[in-house]
Order: C-alpha cells, then sequence, then structure tokens
C-alpha cells in the first residue's frame, strides 16, 4: 500500500539551530501535505497545510517564520524548525493524499525532535 | 469554521461493543468522513472511511447518520489492543483541506 516516509525519526539539536524534516510519499504523488505537531499525551494538532509549488497555509497560532515548509515536489515536503528552542521539542507527524486518489489521507510515521 | 468533535475519553469492557461518535456539523455535501487511530508514538493508522452511506471492514463499522453532521465508529467487541486514540477527520473531496476532532481516547478493561 501506499506509504509516506518520514526523516529522521529521531533528532536531537542544540537550542539556536535549526532543524529539517522530510516529509516523502514513496509510491504517490500529493499535490497537498499536512505538517501535525504532537507534545506528550495530548492530541495531534494541525499546524500547516503544505502545497505543491505554492506557499503554505498556516493554522491560528503557528509561527511561518519559524516553521519554515517547502513543497518542492509531488513527493517531498519539508518542514524547517528555525532557531528550535526547547519548548518546540515534540512529535512532528506528517500526512498526504494522492492526487490519483484524494479521498484517502496517509500518515508518515513520525518524527520526534528534542531541542537540548 | 468546520468544526468536529469528540469526546475526550471512553470507558469499555473487553469483548463488548464500542460505539465512538464524533460530530461534524459543518461538514459539506463532498467532504469524506476518516477515522484514524494512534498508540503512542506512532503515527494515525487508518480504520475506516466513508461518505454517505455506512461502511464496514475488518476491523470496525462506521455508521453515517442521514444529515452527515454526525458519525459513529463502531468496534464490535473491543479487545485490549483497541485501546488508543481514535480521530475523526474531515477531508474535502480535493484532497487540500481537512478538520478533526479532539481524538477520544479509549481505554479498555480487562
Amino acid at each position: 500500500g501506499a506509504v509516506v516516509s518520514q526523516h529522521p525519526s529521531r533528532v536531537i539539536c542544540k537550542s539556536g539551530t535549526s532543524v529539517k524534516i522530510e516529509c516523502r510519499s514513496l509510491d504517490f504523488q500529493a499535490t497537498t501535505m499536512f505538517w501535525y505537531r504532537q507534545f506528550p499525551k495530548q492530541s495531534l494538532m494541525l499546524m500547516a497545510t503544505s502545497n505543491e509549488g505554492s506557499k503554505a497555509t498556516y493554522e491560528q497560532g503557528v509561527e511561518k517564520d519559524k516553521f519554515l515548509i517547502n513543497h518542492a515536489s509531488l513527493t517531498l515536503s519539508t518542514l524547517t524548525v528555525t532557531s528550535a528552542h526547547p519548548e518546540d521539542s515534540s512529535f512532528y507527524i506528517c500526512s498526504a493524499s494522492p492526487i490519483s486518489n484524494r479521498n484517502t489521507i496517509y500518515f508518515g510515521e513520525g518524527s520526534w525532535l528534542t531541542v537540548v | 469554521d468546520a468544526k468536529t468533535t469528540q469526546p475526550n475519553s471512553m470507558e469499555s469492557n473487553e469483548e463488548e461493543p464500542v460505539h465512538l461518535p464524533c460530530n461534524h456539523s459543518t461538514i459539506s455535501g463532498t467532504d469524506y468522513i476518516h477515522w484514524y487511530r494512534q498508540l503512542p508514538s506512532q503515527g494515525p493508522e487508518y480504520v475506516i472511511h466513508g461518505l454517505t452511506s455506512n461502511v464496514n471492514n475488518r476491523m470496525a463499522s462506521l455508521a453515517i447518520a442521514e444529515d452527515r453532521k454526525s458519525s459513529t465508529l463502531i468496534l464490535h467487541r473491543a479487545t485490549l489492543r483497541d485501546a488508543a486514540v481514535y480521530y475523526c477527520i474531515q477531508l474535502n473531496n480535493a484532497g487540500n483541506m481537512l478538520t478533526f476532532g479532539g481524538g477520544t481516547r479509549l481505554m479498555v478493561k480487562p
């Protein structure tokens, strides 16, 4: 079946540095991918909608200059956490819907970010 | 604004049926209703989805109200492995806009 892969699955970075998380659709193309954040024992929270070839749409309260999203191809979206702080430590997940079957959603396995 | 709501938590006994509700009162006519579940530290896992008619698969059943403003995920016989957070998600026909509830944490007692 369709697979969405995230890389890295776990990353530790120093406070003040930037870290990039990739979301790839391995066997389908997606014009739209979604990014979520999840703090421990809390619900998934939608951060932004990533659109291939255009700017991402951010949910209220999510800083677009801090969470840079690039969707340069139909199989890859990246989320860059800039100037990371310990409070950005979280589980980041992406999802994608295939162009060929837009009514389905495939989630990635998630990426753990720890900022020290 | 589109809004999808779910109860925060529910409890069930093992081997008993579980009905997990979701309200999506602002759903449009072409939005699909999806259900996913999530175990700790994992990405959400697909459970079932539908548009208007009730749906059945090996994992669960999905009952959709006639006005589509609510739906119910039915686990026919809960097992301990069904303990998870269940998310109800609305996805538009173009696949570029989704709304999801806060999730229901299902606890299954042996």
